[in-house]
């Protein structure tokens, strides 16, 4: 157990339907990370955060995504009107930044599948 | 875009073998690079990391090594047991930036 925390750990949802998924991170971790990843295939880049400010996104974030993380702690990403493309592991991370990047720890993800 | 790759998608040792996975990466720009293990249905677990100003850092069992000449990362793992059995992948950054991962290699330790 690394210390960062994501729920659900599994979710089936309809095409169509919103999803919300929660990551905690270590609590003295400013940043914050979301990768998405599909099977045999490593962990694509979706956004990061710098405490509540989201520093990062990556065009594979289209305007159905969104993520938030209103105070600096824990951070909820939503996916609305999900389509089957959708399904994949969705990871959670967090880091202490500064000026020098230091060691990303890994939730163990939240599965989504969309029927 | 840039990105980091490995070389072999999969790896088959015995049980007692020194394993190496290899990666190559292709910004030049990036100086922090880290090793990461993944058991399915598991999240990346961080191995060991190495600096752009150090060329080898070893671990418990393990030893990355980097060359900035051929922008070429590795990973050694001694004695390699069944438990060490899982996908392995590279990862890459400069300050500030998030990781980039690679495809991954899939190690295979039979006994």
């Amino acid at each position: 157990d690394t210390g960062v925390s994501q729920n659900p750990r599994h979710k089936i949802t309809k095409r169509g339907q919103n999803v919300t998924f929660r990551c905690d991170p270590i609590s003295e971790h400013n940043r914050l990370y979301w990768y998405r990843q599909t099977l045999g295939q490593g962990p694509e880049f979706l956004t990061y955060f710098q405490n509540e400010a989201q520093l990062e996104k990556s065009r594979l974030l289209s305007d159905r995504f969104s993520a938030e993380r209103p105070k600096g702690s824990f951070s909820t990403l939503e996916i609305q009107r999900t389509e089957q493309g959708d399904s994949a592991m969705y990871l959670c991370a967090s880091s202490i930044g500064t000026g020098r990047n230091t060691e990303a720890f890994f939730g163990q993800g939240t599965r989504l599948t969309v029927v | 875009g840039e990105s980091v790759g490995l070389h072999l998608p999969t790896l088959s040792v015995q049980e007692g073998d020194n394993s190496i996975i290899n990666c190559a990466y292709s910004n030049s720009a990036s100086d922090y690079f880290i090793w990461y293990k993944q058991e399915s249905g598991k999240g990346p677990q961080f191995i060991i990391d190495i600096r752009s100003n150090m060329d080898k850092r070893q671990g418990q069992r393990v030893t990355v090594l980097l060359n900035k000449t051929v922008k070429h990362l590795s990973l050694q793992i001694a004695a390699t047991q069944p438990g060490d059995s899982a996908v392995y992948f590279c990862a890459e950054n400069q300050a500030g930036t998030a990781l980039i991962f690679g495809k991954g290699t899939t190690l295979s330790v039979s006994s």
